[in-house]
């Protein structure tokens, strides 16, 4: 059974580049959220995908955005990157248990992505 | 915006003793969960207590939860080297809606053989 992967594990693009990472959940999840984790700092939310629609969404601007596939797969796109984008980004999936409060999250291992 | 507040930032401990890390939040929650990472990488849940709990066991790890202080305690028994690692609390406010889970700053544990 696998778990949840995300590609590139790395990644270095320059200012006012645009980035897309992939996250395929854990078999049988159906909701993915994102983070944006900087060095030294706990996982900032950036938005949570359930049937193919953004349900959550933190205090991130609109240059951030994603995608939820039919399979549950998702993607994350930045655009115009900036040098404070350099971050870990971390994909998590769970099941949805309505009206039980959150579930706990499976994390990847991450897409390590660095702006110059 | 973190919600949740991990004390002390910093831990080292010797080799078999007790490792108590406390939690603080904000609002109100459905449950409370803590993670632990390793080297910057994907995070790993550890347990998870919901808002009518109160203690919660799981192997060497201990949880309480006190929602009138809003606040959670992790303890680790008997640490080995192996305990290395930043842990995470993580709240889901009970604003309605669908869930979303926050996390606080973490505290970083160092066990030294």
């Amino acid at each position: 059974d696998a778990g949840v992967t995300q590609s590139p594990t790395h990644l270095i693009k320059t200012r006012g580049q645009q980035v897309t990472l992939r996250c395929s959940p854990k078999s049988g999840h159906d909701t993915v959220s994102w983070y944006q984790q900087a060095l030294g700092q706990g996982p900032q939310f950036i938005f949570q995908y359930y049937e193919e629609e953004e349900r959550q969404r933190g205090n991130f601007p609109d240059r951030f955005s994603g995608h939820q596939f039919p399979n549950y797969s998702s993607e994350l796109n930045v655009n115009a990157l900036l040098l404070g984008d350099s971050a870990l980004y971390l994909c998590a999936s769970s099941l949805v248990v309505t009206g039980a409060g959150s579930e706990k999250l499976f994390f990847g291992s991450g897409t390590q992505l660095s702006v110059l | 915006s973190q919600q949740g507040e991990e004390d002390p930032q910093a831990l080292s401990i010797q080799e078999g003793e007790n490792a108590t890390m406390n939690c603080s939040y904000k609002t109100s929650i459905n449950n409370l969960q803590w993670y632990r990472q390793n080297s910057g990488r994907g995070l790993v849940h550890l347990i998870l207590i919901r808002s009518n709990e109160r203690e919660k066991h799981s192997g060497r790890l201990r949880v309480t939860l006190d929602t009138s202080k809003k606040s959670s305690s992790l303890l680790i028994t008997a640490s080995r080297a192996a305990d290395t690692a930043s842990y995470f609390c993580a709240t889901d406010p009970l604003t309605g809606g669908y869930q979303k889970v926050t996390f606080g700053i973490g505290t970083k544990l160092q066990v030294i053989p």
